[in-house]
């Protein structure tokens, strides 16, 4: 069964602090990963897009590394900051190109 | 790039009323669009996929005499949802998908602001 998981379902931090997402699937055949950040009452916005040949991939504070061989992946949070409050969903998409969507990882940051 | 737009942002109709969601792509050629819903605090599930000037294909479970689903032109497509029930309240997102990959050949998907709709 094609499925992603995602773990923690919520996190709370501080301002400043960094933060691990994690992110297990099943997926298959496999294309590429993505992490999306949904602000509230909003539409995902892309973070990160990873095929099977990369293992890691920056945008600004936010690192996602992908290890093919466990099928999983994480996204990383640097110096976490007010506006990063959001659910962060991590998607696999099959060949074909049907999404597979995990249930998301609610982060809050706290001042 | 990439922008996708959606309108309105926010509906509240009566129940057994028809309420139409517009979702057009402003700077890219969309020929796939994909229309999502999402319930509080879960995920986005997938309710149609449409390709311009053909019929759209629903998932299973999502009927879709309720869901009418309009991909005229290559940019923009329409979700009506007919004769709402309390039930369809939900945020509808849309995403639309090019060709020409954008994103580097990922075919990858770009998802609109989406639309809150709420039935009494």
């Amino acid at each position: 069964k094609n499925q992603v998981e995602q773990s923690p379902q919520s996190l709370i931090i501080l301002e400043g602090k960094n933060c691990t997402l994690q992110c297990n699937y099943t997926v298959s055949p496999f294309s590429n990963l993505r992490w999306y950040k949904q602000d509230t009452g909003r539409g995902p916005v892309s973070l990160t897009i990873m095929t099977f040949s990369e293992n890691t991939k920056s945008n600004g504070r936010y690192t996602a590394t992908l290890d093919a061989d466990t099928k999983q992946s994480s996204l990383h949070i640097t110096a976490s900051q007010l506006s990063d409050s959001a659910s962060y969903i991590c998607v696999v998409s099959r060949y074909g190109n049907k999404l597979v969507f995990g249930a998301g990882t609610i982060l809050r940051v706290k001042s | 790039g990439a922008v996708v737009s959606q309108h309105p942002s926010r509906v509240i109709c009566k129940s057994g009323t028809s309420v139409k969601i517009e979702c057009r792509s402003l700077d890219f050629q969309a020929t796939t669009m994909f229309w999502y819903r999402q319930f509080p605090k879960q995920s986005l599930m997938l309710m149609a996929t449409s390709n311009e000037g053909s019929k759209a294909t629903y998932e299973q479970g999502v009927e879709k005499d309720k869901f009418l689903i309009n991909h005229a032109s290559l940019t923009l497509s329409t979700l009506t949802v007919t004769s709402a029930h309390p039930e369809d309240s939900s945020f509808y997102i849309c995403s639309a998908r090019s060709l020409r990959g954008l994103a580097g050949g990922y075919n990858e998907q770009f998802f609109g602001p989406g639309t809150r709709l709420t039935v009494l």
